[in-house]
């Protein structure tokens, strides 16, 4: 079992709040990524972070921010949540060299 | 076109049948491919590599061919538990090693 936790595991807020879904990993993995899914869909990258101190955006626009102050940590912040922003949140990581991608539980939050 | 195509499904099958299922890639320079296993509203979890020579984790065979750019996924005597989404991911071989993701195959297995 891979050792990347997600929390909350679910989360329903009104429009306008501020939140952060946290991800953390106890492997030491350098590269941890933020997905969005939604129900019966592909995955998209939203974040990637390759180490401390750095984090990019992925293939799919999202008006999220993400920060990696520490290895073991990557949480994704919204600074005024909006309905369309309903969807689910899956956190990832893996080692440098390899490409198996472990993923956290998910968060499912829905914006109302 | 999209990188890594799947046939969305579903797929439904009697226990104990033999199902396949394939996953096209656009990128002809991809290197690595993957197949995760999706239950519903849960993470993915990765349920074997595809290389080059083909694979076999029990029940599960995964077959990789470079020549027509597919990987495939043959599920033999299915139980009800194999019931899921099937993630075929593949490498296309970016500057981030990043995974692209297809949409994946349902899979319905019934008693």
């Amino acid at each position: 079992e891979a050792d990347i936790y997600q929390t909350p595991r679910y989360l329903v807020i009104g429009t306008g709040k501020k939140i952060t879904l946290e991800c953390s990993q106890t492997m030491g993995h350098d590269k941890m990524y933020w997905y969005q899914q939604d129900p019966g869909m592909e995955l998209h990258l939203i974040h990637y972070s390759y180490g401390v101190n750095s984090t990019e955006k992925g293939d799919l626009s999202s008006e999220s921010t993400v920060s990696r102050i520490r290895t073991e940590h990557f949480p994704l912040t919204l600074e005024s949540a909006r309905p369309s922003h309903t969807s689910q949140y899956l956190c990832a990581s893996r080692e440098g060299g390899n490409e198996k991608l472990f993923f956290g539980s998910g968060t499912q939050l829905s914006v109302l | 076109r999209k990188e890594v195509e799947q046939d969305p499904g579903p797929f439904n099958v009697p226990e104990g049948a033999t199902v396949a299922f394939n996953c096209t890639y656009s990128n002809s320079a991809s290197q690595s491919f993957f197949w995760y296993r999706q239950d519903c509203r849960k993470e993915p979890k990765l349920l074997m590599s595809v290389y080059s020579s083909g694979n076999e984790d029990g029940r599960f065979t995964a077959q990789l061919n470079r020549a027509s750019q597919y990987i495939s996924l043959l599920i033999r005597d299915s139980k009800l538990s194999d019931s899921a989404t099937y993630l075929c991911a593949v490498n296309p071989n970016n500057a981030g090693n990043m995974l692209t993701f297809g949409g994946g195959t349902r899979l319905m297995v019934k008693p």
